[in-house]
């Protein structure tokens, strides 16, 4: 099947800074991409769709400007989280789809965020 | 509109026995059913998807049966192993108009495979 790959895995960063994570697809191009946010023990949450070239669409009570999404190419999206509190920790996980991938929607392996 | 309603939450299923993981949904907008796959610390994998114009889908040991009219659909995992251990994902999406591509997913159901 296709493949989305998030990078980096894991990432640790202060408070107050920011951080930024990628999402690519390597062998198809993504039309659409979208950024989820999990908790332990939950299940996805949509945060944000973004078609390349245009700006994200963003989900009912998530910040866009402290959630950045840029999708400015057809196999990259990037989600930055700006001046990153604790209680932004959280499992970051990537999605992405095209035309060659029919209806199916390939994720990346997530990315983990812990804010210290 | 937009639930997916997945049961049971948790399951503990003996080797060799059969997983039966459970979605109702109540937008008729909706056009694909996949069933995600995930591990601890990993992103969701497609195991199986459906489209409403099938009533069942079988790759290998897992069986996607569906009915429409119910607006029900369920995973069947046959000769379940402790590899197969995991929190599986029922979701849809509409295929066109407001949302296309956007997936609702259920809250999950952990399942445990004992030997």
């Amino acid at each position: 099947g296709a493949v989305v790959s998030q990078h980096p895995s894991w990432v640790i960063c202060k408070s107050g800074t920011s951080v930024k994570i990628e999402c690519r697809s390597l062998d198809f191009q993504a039309t659409t991409m979208f950024w989820y946010r999990q908790f332990p023990k939950q299940s996805l949450m949509l945060m944000a769709t973004s078609n390349e070239g245009s700006k994200a669409t963003y989900e009912q009570g998530v910040e866009k400007d402290k959630f950045l999404i840029n999708h400015a190419s057809l196999t990259l999206s990037t989600l930055t989280v700006t001046s990153a509190h604790p209680e932004d920790s959280s499992f970051y996980i990537c999605s992405a789809f095209g035309g060659e991938t029919g209806n199916t929607i390939y994720f990346g392996e997530g990315s983990w965020l812990t804010v210290v | 509109q937009q639930q997916v309603k997945q049961s049971p939450q948790s399951l503990i299923v003996q080797k060799g026995g059969i997983s039966i993981i459970n979605c109702a949904y109540e937008n008729t907008a909706f056009d694909y059913f996949p069933w995600y796959q995930q591990f601890p610390g990993k992103g969701p994998a497609l195991l199986i998807a459906i489209r409403p114009d099938v009533s069942e889908k079988k790759e290998g040991r897992f069986t996607i049966s569906f009915n429409k009219s119910a607006k029900q659909f369920s995973l069947h995992i046959m000769d379940s192993q402790p590899g197969d251990s995991a929190t599986y994902f029922c979701a849809a999406h509409p295929k066109s108009g407001a949302g296309s591509y956007q997936l609702t997913f259920g809250k999950g159901t952990k399942l445990s495979v004992i030997p």
